[in-house]
């Protein structure tokens, strides 16, 4: 079983419209929660840290949920440009490295 | 251009050839971190670097993997005798040792990669 599962997609979405997905994590001892963007053949990207209270930064929303060990995404008012790989990333142990998800695609259909 | 660098971008080479990878990060981060990623999955992460010492290292490196940060800032990795199954993006990312909000502190900052073929 992986450490971070993640739905695959693609979640085919019209612009405009709110898509959410979430993933799952194993290690109760993740310490810190990101969602990373990852654009075709690119690098991965922050897009936005997850914190327990849940935050929203402009259309995208993140939660948090330590009990159940899973996090979400949520993209309000899809534009054409959120068009992307959305990678669920954990950190854990002492020297902060990642522990990514496979990533969930997300494609925006004008 | 002050993001984190890698050199080359592409690299193609038989089964049998050894490579070397280079890895530029930011200027003021001490923190260096090398991950590996295949068609299809996440980054895996390979190995840590605290200015120039590693301190840790994946069961994902194996004997034929190594890499060195001579003196706290580039650092290389080398991949000995390749096999088919080396072929994949390899990615750096640096971040600072400063503490504090989660993007100043936390973010690691993650360069362009080198995309290995081992044919």
């Amino acid at each position: 079983r992986k450490e971070v599962e993640q739905d695959p997609g693609p979640f085919n979405v019209p612009e405009g419209a709110t898509v959410a997905f979430n993933c799952t994590y194993s290690n109760s001892a993740s310490q810190s929660f990101f969602w990373y963007r990852q654009d075709c053949r690119k690098e991965p990207k922050l897009l936005m840290s997850v914190y327990s209270s849940g935050n929203e930064d402009g259309r995208f929303t993140a939660q948090l949920n330590r009990a159940s060990q899973y996090i979400s995404l949520l993209i309000r008012d899809s534009k054409l440009s959120d068009s992307a790989t959305y990678l669920c990333v954990v950190k854990f142990g002492s020297w902060g490295k990642l522990q990514f998800g496979a990533g969930t695609q997300v494609v925006v259909t004008p | 251009d002050t993001g984190v660098s890698q050199d080359p971008r592409h690299k193609i080479t038989k089964r049998g050839q050894n490579v070397t990878f280079r890895c530029d990060p930011i200027s003021e981060h001490n923190r260096l971190y090398w991950y590996r990623q295949t068609l299809g999955q996440g980054p895996e992460f390979l190995t840590y670097f605290q200015n120039e010492a590693q301190l840790e290292k994946s069961r994902l490196l194996s004997d034929r993997f190594s890499a060195e940060r001579p003196k706290g800032s580039f650092s290389t990795l080398e991949i000995q005798r390749t096999e088919q199954g080396d072929s994949a993006m390899y990615l750096c990312a640096s971040r600072t040792n400063l503490a504090g909000g989660p993007v100043g502190g936390n973010e690691q900052f993650f360069g362009p990669g080198t995309r290995l073929t081992v044919l």
